[in-house]
């Protein structure tokens, strides 16, 4: 079936950049999405790709697409603290855009 | 704008007790959602509803129901909870189904059963 998947963490210093992979196995994926959810709250969405772009720029985050490897990126420019946060890679396809898929999330700590 | 706001925002049960959980959305969306949270298993979905009118159950839909009130309201109901219903329950919306339409999410629901 369908899979998304994430590593779970990543650490960063700050100022410097991040950068969360995700896979996704379904190759008729249409839209990509990056959600944030910091602690306590829900998720929100950070930026998305249709699948035919392969990048997309939104100040300090950049998306970049592969499609032949089934490869996303989130890079965060100039990681702040206020980055902390769960990021979540999900992805649509046009067989079954009833529902998203999604990954586990990584959990991304800035240190200062 | 309040977009999804959902109620309790905690909540203690003991097993084998009820409770309904509110979510309402002020967007017009035609979408609305029911998600579960817990470590280790990422979001999965409950059930869901494409349009006011009609629901569909998810991946997880087991012990629950929901109920879609009017076009802003989708209720979820545990009748008689378990203690493996103790997790963080998220309600979203979204325009619609079947196309780019990023879903909106309300700030969850802590929901423990002992």
């Amino acid at each position: 079936g369908e899979d998304v998947e994430q590593s779970l963490f990543l650490s960063v210093r700050e100022g410097d950049s991040s950068v969360i992979n995700c896979t996704y196995t379904d190759s008729s994926s249409t839209y990509l999405y990056w959600y944030k959810q910091e602690p306590g709250a829900g998720l929100q969405l950070l930026t998305y790709i249709f699948s035919n772009m392969d990048m997309k720029q939104d100040q300090r985050l950049t998306v970049l697409l592969n499609k032949k490897d089934k490869h996303l990126s989130l890079r965060i420019a100039d990681t702040q603290t206020g980055d902390s946060a769960i990021y979540f890679c999900a992805e649509s396809n046009a067989g079954n855009n009833r529902k998203l898929i999604w990954g586990l999330g990584t959990s991304l700590a800035v240190n200062p | 704008n309040a977009g999804v706001t959902q109620t309790p925002k905690f909540q203690v049960l003991k097993t084998g007790q009820s409770m309904t959980l509110q979510c309402a959305q002020d967007m017009n969306h035609n979408s609305m959602y029911w998600y579960r949270q817990d470590p280790g298993m990422g979001l999965r979905l409950i059930y869901y509803s494409a349009s006011e009118g009609t629901t569909d159950k998810g991946e997880v839909p087991n012990g629950y129901n929901v109920s879609r009130l009017n076009k802003r309201e989708f209720s979820l109901r545990l009748e008689s909870a378990a203690p493996s219903q103790t997790s963080v329950y998220f309600c979203a919306s979204s325009e619609a189904m079947g196309r780019n339409s990023p879903l909106h999410f309300g700030n969850g629901t802590r929901l423990t059963v002992t």
